[in-house]
C-alpha cells in the first residue's frame, strides 16, 4: 500500500516569506506526527496529532510554526516569516494508533531551504 | 533536544564483516527503536525492544537494551554494500504520548 507521501520535496524560499509543507499519512493513522532533522543530526520532535487534535505542541521552535490536521488526515506544517535557522528536513510520520508499543512509518521529507 | 548518543560516530567495515552500533539515553523508557536512513530519504523502521526485554533478533539484526545502564546495542552481522545509511536509536518515553526521541546517529559505510 502507500506510505507516507510529503510534498514538495524541496522547497527554497526567500528569508521572510511563509511556507506550507504538506504530509498525507497512511489512510487510517491515528497518530501523524512533525519532525525537524537538521543536517547530520537526528530528528527533533515538532508536533503530535492525534486524529484532529493537537496534543502536543512543545516542540515548534517558536510562534512562527504553526500546524494543523483539519480532518484528521492530512496535515499541513506552517512557517510564517521564515528565518535561515528554519533550513532543514521537514519529517512526517504516522502510526495506526496511540499505542506507545508501535512503530512510526516516515515519509521522505521536504528538504527546505532559506537563502 | 537530543535523547542520546550513538557510537561510534561514523563506522567503516567491509562487506561480510559485523558491524555494531552503540547507543546511551538519559531518562525512563516504554521501548527503544532502531531506525535506518538512506541519504535523502526517510527514516525506515528497524526494531523495537520493550523496556521489560533484554534481547531481540529479527533476520541478520541483534539488539540488546540494558536499562540499568540506559543502553542498547544494534548488530549487523554479515554485512552487505546495501547496508550503507545512517543508523538511529529512538526512545518512547514511558509518560506522555508516543513521539521518539532521537540520537545523532551512526553513518555506517560498507565497502564491497
Amino acid at each position: 500500500g502507500a506510505g507516507v507521501s510529503q510534498s514538495p520535496r524541496y522547497k527554497v524560499a526567500k528569508r521572510g516569506q511563509d511556507v506550507a509543507l504538506r504530509c498525507d499519512p497512511i489512510s487510517g493513522h491515528v497518530s501523524l506526527f512533525w519532525y525537524q532533522q537538521a543536517l547530520g543530526q537526528g530528528p527533533e520532535f515538532l508536533t503530535y496529532f492525534q486524529n484532529e487534535a493537537q496534543l502536543d505542541k512543545s516542540g515548534l521552535p517558536s510562534d512562527r510554526f504553526f500546524a494543523e490536521r483539519p480532518e484528521g488526515s492530512v496535515s499541513t506544517l506552517k512557517i510564517q516569516r521564515t528565518q535561515q535557522e528554519d533550513s532543514a528536513v521537514y519529517l512526517c510520520a504516522s502510526s495506526p494508533t496511540t499505542g506507545l508499543n508501535q512503530p512510526q512509518h516516515f515519509g521522505d521529507g521536504t528538504r527546505l531551504s532559506i537563502l | 533536544s537530543q535523547q542520546g548518543e550513538e557510537d561510534p560516530q561514523a563506522l567503516s567495515i567491509q562487506e561480510g564483516e559485523n558491524a555494531t552500533m552503540n547507543c546511551s539515553y538519559k531518562t525512563s523508557i516504554n521501548n527503544l527503536q532502531w531506525y535506518r536512513q538512506n541519504s535523502g530519504r526517510g527514516l525506515v523502521h528497524l526494531i523495537l525492544i520493550r523496556s521489560n526485554e533484554r534481547e531481540k533478533h529479527s533476520g541478520r539484526l541483534r539488539v540488546t537494551l540494558d536499562t540499568s545502564k540506559k543502553s542498547s546495542s544494534l548488530l549487523i552481522t554479515a554485512s552487505r554494500a546495501a547496508d550503507t545509511a545512517s543508523y538511529f536509536c529512538a526512545t518512547c518515553s514511558s509518560s506522555g504520548y508516543s513521539t521518539l526521541t532521537f540520537g545523532k546517529g551512526t553513518m555506517l559505510l560498507v565497502s564491497p
